[in-house]
């Protein structure tokens, strides 16, 4: 199986809250596990990334959270911002395929 | 150039048409990816080429798509006998290929729109 499997579809938080969201996949070939963020008409944007022999990652206000036994891994954002209000996509590559989730779409009221 | 160029940024074809899209990846980049994005919709993954190997197609998802990528560089999806649900978003991204923590950039799109 090489979907991953992404939730919520939507999410919408107030300024300073924490945003998470979820994915999952299948196959445990899967190497890297990159989220991208994505502004109306751009194209996504790396934001953070993981390998599967880290439990976590933290970049500022982004944490990722990886959790191999369950193939399970989250991206929380601390402090949500207005400017933060994005699609996010988590991504998995194998073989140097990446292949990305639904996206979520996040949006932070001030 | 500085980024993934994809050209054109909007396409308005009659359906029946073919149509082609273009992307100039990063120079030096040796893998390029085709998504396809429809609205309110995820990345769908299309195709992948990485250096001279033989590209993975898997994600095409009819004998109307096709891609080719010329010397290792810029790449051509073509779309034949275009259709109303082939109306999406179509992303291009390059990456230094390999094994490490490499970042897909990618262009701003083509939004293709069939009537």
């Amino acid at each position: 199986q090489q979907q991953v499997k992404q939730s919520p579809q939507s999410l919408i938080v107030q300024k300073g809250g924490i945003s998470i969201i979820n994915c999952a996949y299948e196959n445990t070939a899967f190497d890297y596990f990159p989220w991208y963020q994505q502004f109306p008409g751009k194209g996504p944007a790396l934001l953070i990334a993981i390998r599967p022999d880290v439990s976590e990652k933290k970049e500022g206000r982004f944490t990722i959270s990886f959790n191999k036994s369950a193939k399970q891994f989250s991206l929380h954002i601390m402090d949500s911002q207005p400017g933060d209000s994005a699609t996010y996509f988590c991504a998995a590559r194998w073989g140097g395929k990446l292949i990305f989730g639904q996206g979520t779409e996040l949006s932070v009221k001030p | 150039g500085a980024g993934v160029s994809q050209s054109p940024s909007n396409k308005v074809t009659e359906k029946g048409k073919d149509v082609e899209l273009r992307c100039d990846p990063i120079s030096g980049h040796t893998a390029l990816y085709w998504y396809r994005q429809s609205l309110g919709q995820g990345l769908e993954f299309l195709i992948y080429f990485q250096g001279n190997s033989a590209p993975d197609k898997s994600g095409l998802p009819s004998d109307r798509f096709s891609a080719e990528r010329t010397g290792g560089s810029v790449s051509t999806l073509t779309i034949q006998r275009t259709q109303q649900e082939d109306s999406a978003v179509y992303l291009c991204a390059s990456t230094t290929g390999g094994g490490g923590d490499t970042e897909a950039f990618f262009g701003q799109g083509t939004r293709l729109t069939v009537v």
